[in-house]
């Protein structure tokens, strides 16, 4: 799997939109980018994937550049119960007996302030 | 309604005890998992069943055993606890195989004393 890497931590004003970074420079062809959240003490959170289209859902925005290399999720209005961790995870797609297998790494810290 | 549920929510117990978590999920899945996350947070897979058929199992002690008595069940067995099985236990679901896309339980959070 593509390693991936995002900033520690990052602060947003509730209502502003929070812009979460990730990059996956050896992303390969075949690999979607799937980002999760994890509220303190809950279960991680599936939010959205996308291959090399921009995706939206009820949740958030995926924008994924041309290159592929990096990608970054929109949570267009912050709220404080937005603040969470954030892992972005760069998987083949859904399909076999070796997929499916996630691995988390630090991700970001999203604080969201009144 | 609670889509993945774990049971206890809190287990402490004492080395060398035999302990058992249990998952189920209402949600008509084909695919359940069994993560560790470890006191640096960091989430990892441990075992996939797909209708009661084991097909994911990571590099883990074989003193975890899973079982699936169905395929909206999927419990783990801890044999000798050691201080070291501490740790957050997720299950998740998938409504299919190899998905990744899946919905994690709330946890069961695991004090080896």
């Amino acid at each position: 799997d593509a390693k991936t890497t995002q900033p520690p931590s990052m602060d947003c004003a509730e209502g502003r939109a929070a812009n979460l970074p990730c990059n996956h420079s050896t992303i390969s062809g075949n690999e979607y980018v799937y980002w999760y959240r994890q509220i303190h003490s809950q279960g991680p959170q599936y939010i959205i994937h996308g291959l090399k289209n921009n995706e939206t859902n009820e949740m958030a925005s995926l924008i994924i550049t041309e290159d592929r290399k990096s990608s970054t999720l929109i949570l267009p209005h912050a709220t404080l119960r937005d603040t969470a961790v954030y892992y972005c995870i760069v998987r083949v797609g859904t399909g076999g007996t070796s997929y499916g297998k996630l691995t988390f790494g630090q991700g970001t810290i999203l604080t969201v302030h009144p | 309604d609670t889509a993945v549920s774990q049971t206890p929510k809190y287990l402490v117990t004492q080395m060398g005890n035999d302990k058992s978590i249990k998952c189920e999920q209402n949600l008509g899945h084909d695919t359940m998992y069994w993560y560790k996350q470890d006191s640096k947070k960091f989430l990892k897979i441990m075992f996939s069943y797909n209708n009661k058929e084991l097909i994911i199992n990571e590099t883990v002690p074989n003193r975890f055993s899973p079982k699936s008595p169905d395929k909206a069940h999927l419990n783990l067995h801890i044999n000798s606890l050691e201080l070291g099985d501490s740790a957050v236990y997720f299950c998740a679901s998938s409504r299919i195989t190899g998905s990744n896309e899946q919905f994690f339980g709330p946890g069961t959070r695991l004090t080896v004393l």
